[in-house]
């Protein structure tokens, strides 16, 4: 099983340039979040699908949209990139019963100038 | 306002010694707490969690203490190694609703273990 994958793994965007992060999991979970770490902030939830059809804002939604393309995908876009969303990107996931343990897949670094 | 917190961004310890990391939080709510270990240009790793109703976890080398009183809890890692070298991240479980399932992190904090 590979988890959590995430793709790409670096990026660099223009100001004003648009892309997607995907994100995929082979866990048959139900959540999926989509997390940024930025330096001395921690992880903070940008967005959340607690299961197939649904997602909610999580604290910095600002400037993204998700999409849960099935039970494994889930998607990040940025519509038009600004530097402040320079970051390092995780997504996750977890099953009910898991009591909050999230498996994280490996980041995308990402960078906008 | 954070509600969890880790007012320790690092801690360098000696090999072989006790790490101690600690965390507090604002919510009696939280029901479930979790450690996560990060490795840079890695994911963060689910290392060990407690519930709410529980004081105390340990898993080898790893205990977690809860203190719901204080609204405190610390991971103590017995002996220190090398490879504990990383970031810890305490995280928080809201007990209901929506958000079920949903983590609320600290801002972490670097451990360094010395050889």
């Amino acid at each position: 099983n590979a988890g959590v994958t995430q793709t790409p793994k670096f990026q660099v965007l223009k100001t004003g340039q648009s892309m997607t992060l995907q994100c995929a999991q082979d866990m048959n979970h139900n959540s999926m979040y989509w997390y940024r770490q930025d330096p001395g902030m921690g992880l903070r939830l940008i967005y959340y699908s607690a299961s197939e059809g649904t997602t909610d804002k999580g604290e910095v939604p600002n400037g993204y949209n998700v999409s849960r393309l099935n039970k494994r995908e889930f998607s990040l876009r940025l519509e038009s990139a600004a530097p402040s969303q320079t970051s390092v990107y995780f997504c996750a996931s977890t099953e009910t019963g898991l009591l909050g343990e999230q498996f994280f897949g490996p980041g995308t670094r990402l960078t906008v100038l | 306002d954070q509600q969890v917190k880790q007012n320790s961004p690092s801690l360098s310890v000696q090999e072989g010694r006790i790490s101690i990391l600690n965390c507090d939080y604002t919510n009696s709510m939280f029901d479930y707490f979790l450690w996560y270990k990060k490795y840079p240009a890695e994911g963060p790793t689910f290392l060990i969690s407690i519930s709410s109703i529980k004081d105390k976890n340990e898993d080898g080398r790893f205990t977690v203490f809860l203190n719901k009183s204080a609204k405190h809890l610390s991971l103590h890692i017995v002996p220190s190694q090398p490879g504990d070298s990383a970031v810890y991240f305490c995280a928080a479980s809201p007990p209901y609703g929506g958000s079920q399932g949903n983590l609320i992190f600290g801002k972490g904090t670097k451990l360094s273990v010395k050889p």
